[in-house]
């Protein structure tokens, strides 16, 4: 069964370091989204991606975050100064098309910055 | 208010049991409804979707009130492998513009026991 995958699955960073995490959708989804969830908190919607550029980001989604499609397969999270707050597991999830409301999640990056 | 709102629990129920979970939205624009289940410290992964009319998959059956903006699931017969926390899950007003971002509430907790 084809899966969502992501690397790494665990990233420590200093504070104020950029850090990039990777994603593969599955092969023929057509939009992405990243989310962040805080430990002991939900699930948050950061930015979704369709036809190779944004469509919406929450307002968490701000000068410090970028993503990226750089080839046919990965989706790319670019944090350019990581801070303290931005410790997080990190979401990547794909859907086919925008009537299929289905999204399927990744395993998640954890990202831990000290 | 919040946009999704969930009884955190933890809900604690011997084997056999049967549990409900319940859940409201706040926006009556909300198109697609979802429950997701997910493991501690992993990604959340769909349970099942909600339709108006209800709809059931083996031992869980999930019930949408648009009138009321309330969602319930319901678990019969609990496996110690149901334990989770549950996420009740809706789409953003696409009217908004937005591209089926998915809204999450803070999500239910079961423990089963034997």
């Amino acid at each position: 069964e084809p899966e969502v995958t992501q690397t790494p699955s665990h990233q420590v960073t200093q504070m104020g370091q950029e850090v990039i995490l990777r994603c593969v959708p599955i092969s023929n989804h057509l939009y992405f989204y990243w989310y962040r969830q805080i430990l002991g908190q939900k699930v948050e919607f950061l930015v979704s991606f369709y036809n190779n550029e944004i469509s919406e980001k929450s307002e968490i989604f701000d000068d410090q975050f970028s993503v990226e499609r750089p080839d046919g397969s990965n989706f790319t999270l670019k944090i350019r100064s990581t801070k303290l707050e931005d410790s997080a597991m990190y979401f990547c999830a794909s859907s086919p098309s925008s009537q299929d409301y289905e999204q399927y999640f990744g395993p998640g990056t954890r990202l831990t910055v000290t | 208010r919040k946009e999704v709102e969930q009884d955190p629990g933890p809900f604690n129920v011997p084997e056999g049991a049967t549990v409900a979970f319940n859940c409201t939205y706040s926006n009556s624009a909300s198109q697609s409804f979802f429950w997701y289940r997910q493991d501690c410290r992993k990604e959340p992964k769909l349970l099942m979707s909600v339709y108006s009319s209800g709809n059931e998959d083996g031992r869980f059956t999930a019930q949408l009130n648009r009138a009321s903006q309330y969602i319930s699931l319901l678990i019969r017969d609990s496996k110690l492998s149901d334990s989770a926390t549950y996420l009740c899950v809706v789409t953003s007003d696409p009217l908004s513009g937005g591209y089926n971002k998915l809204i999450f509430g803070a999500g239910t907790r079961l423990a089963v026991h034997p």
